[in-house]
C-alpha cells in the first residue's frame, strides 16, 4: 500500500533535452511535497519543495509541479545534463514530522 | 561542516548475528530518522526520535530492530539477530525544526547491510 508512487523505474534522456519524472500520491491530506536526488554511494539531498498552496515551484533548470486534483507531480530538469544521472525520490508530508518517500527513478542522461 | 556521520560504512554478516548501525546527527538537529532502502520499497521510515525521545517506530519491520538514542550527538540502530531479508542500504537522517515541523532532512552516507 505505497502511499507515494513512483511507476517508472528508469528513465534515459539525451543531454540537452528535457527530463520529466512523474510521482502519484494517494492521501489527499499530504500538503508537502520533496524531491530528492540520490548518487550512487551516497545518502539522498534535498533538491525542491512545492507546498500544495502552489501549482508551481522552480529553482533553475529544476520546475516541480503540482497537480491535487489528480494527486500527482511531476519534477521537469531542463535542459538535462549528464551530472543529472542519478535517482531521484519523490516525498510527501502529511503534516507531521516524517516524510513518505517513493520508490525512485533512476534517471540517465546520455551525452 | 560535517554532514550526518554512519558508521560502518559497509556490514558483511552472517545470518544470526548481532548487527549495529552507528549515527551521529548534525549538531543542534532536533530530529533523526532511520530509513531502509530496498529495490522493492524504496526509502522507508524505520523510526524518528525527537529530541532523543522515540516518536513513532511503526515502521520497524520486526522485535529483532530496536533502535535508542542515548544523547542528542549518538543513535543506534540493532538488529538481533539478522537475516538474510534485512539485506538493505540503512540511512539515518537529521532535520531542524522549523515553525512548520521539521525542515528538509540531511541524509547520511548509509550503511550497506550484507547477511549471508
Amino acid at each position: 500500500d505505497q502511499q507515494v508512487k513512483q511507476n517508472s523505474p528508469s528513465l534515459s534522456v539525451q543531454e540537452g533535452r528535457i527530463s520529466i519524472l512523474n510521482c502519484d500520491y494517494t492521501n489527499s491530506m499530504f500538503d508537502y511535497f520533496l524531491w530528492y536526488k540520490k548518487y550512487p554511494a551516497e545518502g539522498p539531498t534535498f533538491l525542491i519543495s512545492i507546498s500544495s498552496i502552489k501549482d508551481k515551484n522552480e529553482d533553475g533548470r529544476f520546475t516541480v509541479f503540482l497537480n491535487k486534483s489528480a494527486k500527482h507531480l511531476s519534477l521537469h530538469i531542463v535542459p538535462s545534463q549528464p551530472g543529472d544521472s542519478a535517482v531521484y525520490f519523490c516525498a510527501a508530508n502529511p503534516g507531521t514530522y516524517k516524510y513518505i518517500f517513493g520508490t525512485g527513478t533512476r534517471l540517465k542522461v546520455l551525452a | 561542516d560535517a554532514g550526518v556521520i554512519q558508521s560502518p560504512r559497509h556490514e558483511v554478516t552472517e545470518m544470526g548475528q548481532e548487527v549495529t548501525l552507528r549515527c551521529k546527527p548534525i549538531s543542534g538537529h532536533d530530529y533523526l530518522f532511520w530509513y531502509r532502502q530496498t529495490m522493492m520499497r524504496g526509502l522507508e521510515l524505520l523510526i524518528y526520535f525527537n529530541n532523543n525521545v522515540p516518536i513513532d517506530d511503526s515502521g520497524m519491520p520486526e522485535d529483532r530492530f530496536s533502535a535508542k538514542m542515548p544523547n542528542a550527538s549518538f543513535s543506534t540502530l540493532k538488529i538481533q539477530p539478522s537475516e538474510p531479508r534485512d539485506s538493505a542500504v540503512y540511512f539515518c537522517a537529521s532535520s531542524p525544526k522549523t515553525a512548520r515541523g521539521p525542515d528538509t532532512q540531511y541524509f547520511g552516507p548509509g550503511t550497506r547491510l550484507t547477511v549471508l
